[in-house]
């Protein structure tokens, strides 16, 4: 069963850094593509970004208002995908869902981030 | 930037037939997956590459397409389908996107 779990969301101030963790389990986590989505209050979902496998060349993509503030990246080795958050803005406030990007997508339940001071 | 362009919102009436529409340029290129959200829950995959549907997902929901645009039906619409409809797919950088998202009320 694949099943997906989010950590690492709380309180933090803006401009503030925050980082997610995503612990993978129930497929082959190195082969897969992995996403983060979120979802402000209220808001529909945004996808944040991506980051391939390692054998398709590891590198990553960005929505436009995270580019250059937000860093995603992964450990095979422990199956966990990681997201870095810097320069925290008020609008990032949300629930963060780690997801897979498998022939059938998985999503884990989500994490919130508050930023607020 | 690109978008998918969903109707806001869908009234239909219990055992009747709702048909969801999510358009985009990209879409003949792209599948599409679409997802069920119910307040405070994390969304749900129920169509998947344009007209799958995973196990699990009752027979009532299914997905086609047609040019530049998808379409999500659920037919013999239950209470239990009230919720926030997403449709999703990649431009043509292969980035993905999630459609405006439309709330379906059973009346």
């Amino acid at each position: 069963e694949v099943q997906l779990v989010e950590s690492g969301g709380g309180l933090v101030k803006p401009g503030g850094s925050l980082r997610l963790s995503c612990a993978a389990s129930g497929f082959t986590f190195s082969n897969a593509w992995m996403s983060w989505v979120r979802q402000a209050p209220g808001k529909g979902l945004e996808w944040v970004g991506r980051i391939k496998s390692k054998t398709d060349g590891g590198t990553t993509d960005y929505t436009a208002p995270v580019k250059g503030r937000f860093t995603i990246s992964r450990d095979d080795s422990k199956d966990t995908l990681y997201l870095q958050m810097n320069s925290l803005k008020i609008e990032d406030t949300a629930v963060y869902y780690c997801t897979t990007e498998l022939s059938i997508p998985y999503w884990g339940q989500g994490t919130l981030v508050t930023v607020s001071s | 930037s690109y978008e998918l362009t969903q109707p806001p919102s869908v009234s239909v009436s219990p055992g009747q037939t709702a048909r969801i529409t999510c358009s985009g340029d990209a879409l003949p290129q792209h599948y599409a997956y679409w997802y069920q959200q119910k307040p405070g829950q994390a969304p749900v995959l129920v169509i998947y590459k344009d007209s799958e549907r995973p196990s699990g997902i009752p027979e009532r929901f299914s997905g086609s397409s047609s040019g530049t645009t998808v379409t999500l039906s659920i037919s013999g619409v239950q209470a239990e389908d009230e919720a926030d409809y997403y449709c999703q797919s990649a431009d043509s950088s292969g980035i993905y996107v999630f459609g405006t998202g439309t709330k379906v009320t059973v009346l």
